[in-house]
């Protein structure tokens, strides 16, 4: 059974903070790593991808994979409170067609 | 761009009633994907069409589920008949290739009573 494990949170940053937020996968043949930012009551919306060891930066956003660790992290810098909202970790196998697994996700509160 | 569109929004049924849900993706997107979220929970993958041909079904509980995409366009999602633990929002996603899905749709938010 692959699994992606989050910390369901609420994870309470104050505004202009870093927010990081943290995600591990028990799928050794993982290949592919994706950040989902979803708002209350909201679908889901891609935000970060990232493919290779080490770091990706995107604006505000770093996302950050170790693969011999298993583990994905997103950081937000300058988070602002329209950064509040439960970001989910999803996986995924390069085979041609991506079948993602998702996390439970992790709410992130941003205080003014 | 259009987004994904989605409907019925809201529908509450009894358990053993039967569903649809109707989804139609961004034009062009040759991927569709129909994911169940149960409240707390991340979407889970019930089926994944490229075109009109279906790619992963394996989460699809097929004893009560069918989806179809008819002409590689539009696609509908049944349940039938419809138990309590159902109970979900109900999301349909596009991609234009075969990478993640990258627009969701507003979903379908179903309540068995």
């Amino acid at each position: 059974q692959k699994e992606v494990e989050q910390n369901s949170g609420p994870l309470s940053v104050p505004e202009g903070a870093i927010a990081s937020l943290n995600c591990t996968y028990s799928d050794r043949g993982s290949q592919s790593f994706f950040w989902y930012r979803q708002y209350s009551g909201k679908s889901p919306e891609l935000i970060m991808s990232i493919y290779s060891n080490g770091d990706k930066e995107d604006g505000r956003f770093t996302a950050q994979l170790n693969k011999a660790s298993q583990y994905v992290s997103l950081l937000i810098r300058d988070s602002q409170p329209s950064d509040s909202a439960t970001y989910l970790c999803a996986t995924g196998e390069n085979t041609g067609f991506q079948k993602l697994v998702f996390g439970t996700g992790t709410r992130l509160l941003v205080s003014p | 761009e259009a987004g994904v569109a989605q409907s019925p929004r809201y529908k509450i049924i009894e358990k053993r009633q039967s569903v649809a849900f109707w989804c139609n993706p961004i034009s062009g997107h040759a991927t569709l994907y129909w994911y169940q979220q149960i409240l707390g929970q991340g979407p889970k993958l019930l089926i994944q069409f490229q075109n009109n041909g279906v790619v992963d079904d394996s989460q699809l509980p097929k004893d009560r589920f069918s989806a179809e995409r008819l002409k590689g366009v539009d696609s509908t999602l049944k349940i039938q008949p419809a138990k309590l633990e159902d109970s979900a929002v109900y999301l349909c996603a596009s991609s234009p290739s075969n990478g993640p899905p990258s627009s969701f749709g507003p979903g379908t938010r179903l309540t068995v009573t």
